[in-house]
This record gives structure tokens, sequence and C-alpha cells, in this order.
């Protein structure tokens, strides 16, 4: 059985640092990309960038660019996304979802809540 | 990049019957070498992650109800579910997939509920 089972809720300053999770099991990790996808707080979702854990090959949506980075240790079927330097809006749910190149999200992960306040 | 716009924004239905969303890109999803319109949508109930219902436009994903259904071409595109079930209420999306990943982009979503 596919599944993307990302790490818990963090509750975090303005300034901080965070990594986040999404680790894949059921599947050839390194044959799929893994995508990042954000929501805020009662709003839509969006694309914020994409792994490809067989060779790190990584994209980031223009919004993005900067302000995240994205990686992936395949040895241990893992992806991440991580902020050196949190702000309130980063508060969001944010998804990890496997994608088979070019293509849809198939399987996503139950979503990580990160809330940044004061 | 590609906008995605559906309509209506928020849609309330009788049980059992038919609800429809509409979903438009401002560019063409269709790619010629394959004839394949590179759209799908996806179904999110509260407090859950988004879950694919139809990829390709048309093509139902396994275990999904056949009361849901996928049909346009091109730029134009609607999600229809036959006949509305309780389980149903949820936010839907349409995300085009044309682009260079990862321009990808979601339409805003339009909210079934119950009438």
């Amino acid at each position: 059985e596919v599944q993307l089972v990302q790490s818990g809720a963090e509750v975090k300053k303005p300034g901080e640092s965070l990594k986040i999770s999404c680790k894949g099991s059921g599947y050839s990790f390194t044959s799929y990309w893994i995508g990042w996808v954000r929501q805020m707080p009662g709003k839509g979702l969006e694309w914020m960038g994409i792994i490809y854990p067989g060779d790190s090959d990584t994209r980031y949506s223009p919004s993005f660019q900067g302000q995240v980075t994205i990686s992936a240790d395949k040895s241990i079927s893992t992806a991440y996304l991580q902020w050196s330097s949190l702000k309130a809006s980063d508060t969001a749910m944010y998804y990890c979802v496997r994608e088979g190149g070019h293509s849809y999200g198939d399987y996503w992960g139950q979503g990580t809540l990160v809330t940044v306040s004061s | 990049d590609i906008v995605m716009t559906q309509s209506p924004d928020s849609l309330a239905v009788s049980l059992g019957e038919r609800a429809t969303i509409n979903c438009k890109s401002s560019q063409s999803v269709l790619y010629s070498s394959n004839n394949k319109n590179y759209l799908a949508w996806y179904q999110q109930k509260p407090g859950q992650p988004p879950k694919l219902l139809i990829y390709w436009a048309s093509t139902r994903e396994s275990g999904v109800p056949d009361r849901f259904s996928g049909s346009g071409s091109g730029t134009d595109f609607t999600l229809t579910i036959s006949s509305l079930q309780a389980e149903d209420v949820a936010v839907y999306y349409c995300q085009q997939y044309y682009s260079t990943p990862p321009l990808y982009t979601f339409g805003q979503g339009t909210k079934l509920e119950i009438k």
C-alpha cells in the first residue's frame, strides 16, 4: 500500500527555522516526484515545488523560490521542506504529494500544520 | 502561468440531484502529441487532504464511485456528480499539470453543500 506519512504539527516563533518531513512507503521512492502544496487557513491549494528523489532534481514555483528549501534522502525514502526564518505568513497546512512526472498527484500525505506566532 | 477558474464558487444541491462544477483554463491544456488533457479533479473534505477523483480530464481514479464523471477538452472542463450523496459534501478543485513542473495550478475551489 502506497503511503506518504508526514511529521507532526509544529508551533514556532517568527525567525525560527523548521524542517518538516514526508516519508514514502509501498512504492519505489526514487521513481516518482514528490511535490509540496501549501494551504493557508481557509484558502485553496498552491504548488510550492517538487523534487525527484532519484537524482534530487528540484524545482520551485516562482512564488516560493528562495523562501523554502526542498530536499530528499533516498536512503530513508523521505522528502523534506524547510525554512531558515519563519514568518507569521508561513502559517498553513503543508501537504506532500506523489506525482508521476508531468502528471497528476495520486497519493497525498496527511498534512503538517505549521503555526508561526509570537 | 496558466490560470484556472472554477464556477461557481459554491453550490447547494438536493440529495439525489445532479451537481455540476465547471473549470476553465486560460490556455489549452490539451497536449497535441498524445491527445491528452492535462487536467485533474480533487475532492477535499474538512480536515482531510485532497483526494484524486479524475485525471486526464475524464479517467476515474480506482475506487471512485461512478456517479463522478469528468468531461471537456482544451480549455473547458466539467465535473459532474450524477446523484448527490451526503458524503459528497466537500470542496472540489481542478488542477492543470500541463505546464512544466512545478507550475501546476489549481482552481480556487468550489464548495459543494446539501440544499
